[in-house]
């Protein structure tokens, strides 16, 4: 099957760290631009990082810039986010997505597989 | 970044309605637009990219248009499992910004 999932969330303390992996199966991750999308309690979904095929390319919201991390091991088929200075509005449910872009009349991308999400909790 | 504002933020419908979100973008993203269905506990689902285009596998009761910089989705005779959280999506330009969500509840 093809499929992402997530793993690492936990309870950490303000001003804490976390590394958040997704392993990827049925698809070469190699291939796609991954993402990071994160939904804090009651929110909607806010676009986290991008990282390109070959981790050359990184981008991030700005709320998380200095202090997350997105990359990759194509080895292993797998994406992570490493995050530092949490803060309680980083407290969400974190999702690993894959880009899908098509080309057939013009070029769009999208996120065309999602993972179920791992949970980050932020409390003292 | 481009502002994407989404409406109505919950709406109340009964099994067989039709229903129709509206998402407007603050600058042009072309048909850069995408709708995602989101249920509590999975992972979102992929319904409509480029604005109108039905991703494979999804039924062709949902569909997706554009007027300028408005876009809409509306699904038809709405059955229990289409009782979710919608989100539209510009692609356009980094950072992809998410509208905030319409919840469709069941009357």
């Amino acid at each position: 099957d093809v499929q992402l999932v997530e793993s690492g969330g936990d309870l950490v303390q303000p001003g804490g760290s976390l590394r958040l992996s997704c392993a990827a199966s049925g698809f070469m991750l190699s291939s796609f631009w991954m993402a990071w999308v994160r939904q804090a309690p009651g929110k909607g979904l806010e676009w986290v990082a991008n990282i390109n095929q070959d981790g050359s390319d990184k981008r991030y919201v700005d709320s998380v810039k200095g202090r997350f991390t997105i990359s990759r091991d194509n080895a292993k088929n797998s994406l992570y986010l490493q995050m530092s200075s949490l803060n309680v509005d980083d407290a969400a449910v974190y999702y690993c997505a894959k880009w899908g872009e098509t080309t057939v009349t013009s070029r769009y991308w999208y996120f065309d597989l999602w993972g179920h999400g791992t949970l980050v909790t932020v409390s003292s | 970044d481009i502002q994407m504002t989404q409406s109505p933020s919950s709406l109340s419908a009964s099994v067989g309605d039709s229903v129709t979100i509206t998402c407007r973008a603050s600058q042009s993203i072309d048909s850069s637009l995408n709708w995602y269905q989101h249920k509590p506990g999975t992972a979102p689902r992929l319904l409509i990219y480029g604005a109108s285009n039905l991703q494979s596998g999804v039924p062709s009761k949902f569909s997706g248009s554009r007027s300028g910089t408005d876009f809409t989705l509306t699904i038809t005779s709405l059955q229990p499992e289409d009782f979710a959280t919608y989100y539209c999506q510009q692609a356009s330009r980094t950072p992809e910004t998410f509208g905030q969500g319409t919840k469709v509840e069941i009357k």
